[in-house]
């Protein structure tokens, strides 16, 4: 069965650089969620869409971005890099409205190492 | 706000043993909580879920998990371990949104 795809799977940057995360989700689901895994740290909710508009909003600091494009695939965007920002950054879609008993599916995540 | 907390990081157990991974929970809305497994690589797949319906769940490969509302415990058990459930196990709370917060996870090894 299709899972999430996340790319790349691996990303390195230097301080003050820019990222681009995107995330595939499974077919026909409409809801995508974003979240940042620091070193040692449980995965801390960034962000999610459905049907193209953000439906919540976590931690995320105002120097990323995100959308869900038409085929609601999604990407995290993320500007002036700083050396906090690496970490394991997960992405996981469902079928629904985001409601509290739909099952999120996760991709595999991309690590991000800021130098 | 909605927390979990997964006592022991780290659980080792004998093959054929019993699997006891803890979690408990505090909610202030009724609470659906979710385990994942993951393996290295791989992303979060899903075990199990409570969402109010029966208070023993049970899920893929032989687990299971209890939702006991006076402990606010969601505790996950397999009877024998297998070699194969070697991974790390997250246990997590549904808030408003959907949005979840995740247990620090608790890495289990089976020894032969």
């Amino acid at each position: 069965a299709a899972g999430v795809i996340q790319s790349p799977r691996h990303l390195i940057k230097e301080k003050r650089e820019t990222a681009t995360l995107k995330c595939y989700p499974i077919p026909r689901h409409d809801t995508v969620y974003w979240y940042q895994q620091g070193p040692g740290q449980d995965p801390q909710f960034l962000i999610s869409f459905y049907e193209k508009m953000q439906s919540d909003k976590g931690s995320i600091p105002d120097r990323f971005s995100a959308q869900q494009f038409s085929d609601y695939h999604s990407e995290l965007n993320m500007s002036s890099l700083e050396l906090g920002d690496s970490a394991l950054y997960f992405c996981a879609s469902s079928l629904g409205a985001g409601g509290r008993t739909d099952t999120q599916y996760f991709g595999p995540g991309t690590r991000l190492t800021v130098l | 706000a909605q927390s979990v907390t997964q006592l022991g990081s780290h659980v080792s157990v004998s093959e054929g043993a019993l699997v006891l991974l803890r979690c408990n929970y505090s909610s202030s809305v009724p609470p659906y909580l979710f385990w994942y497994v993951q393996y290295p690589n791989q992303g979060l797949q899903l075990l199990l879920k409570y969402t109010s319906a029966a208070t023993l769940v049970k899920g893929i490969n032989g687990f299971e998990a209890e939702f006991k509302k006076s402990e606010t415990s969601f505790h996950l058990t397999k009877p024998s371990a297998h070699m194969s459930d070697a991974a790390e196990y997250v246990c997590a709370v549904s808030e408003r949104g959907n949005k979840l917060v995740f247990g620090a996870g608790t890495i289990l090894r089976v020894k032969s």
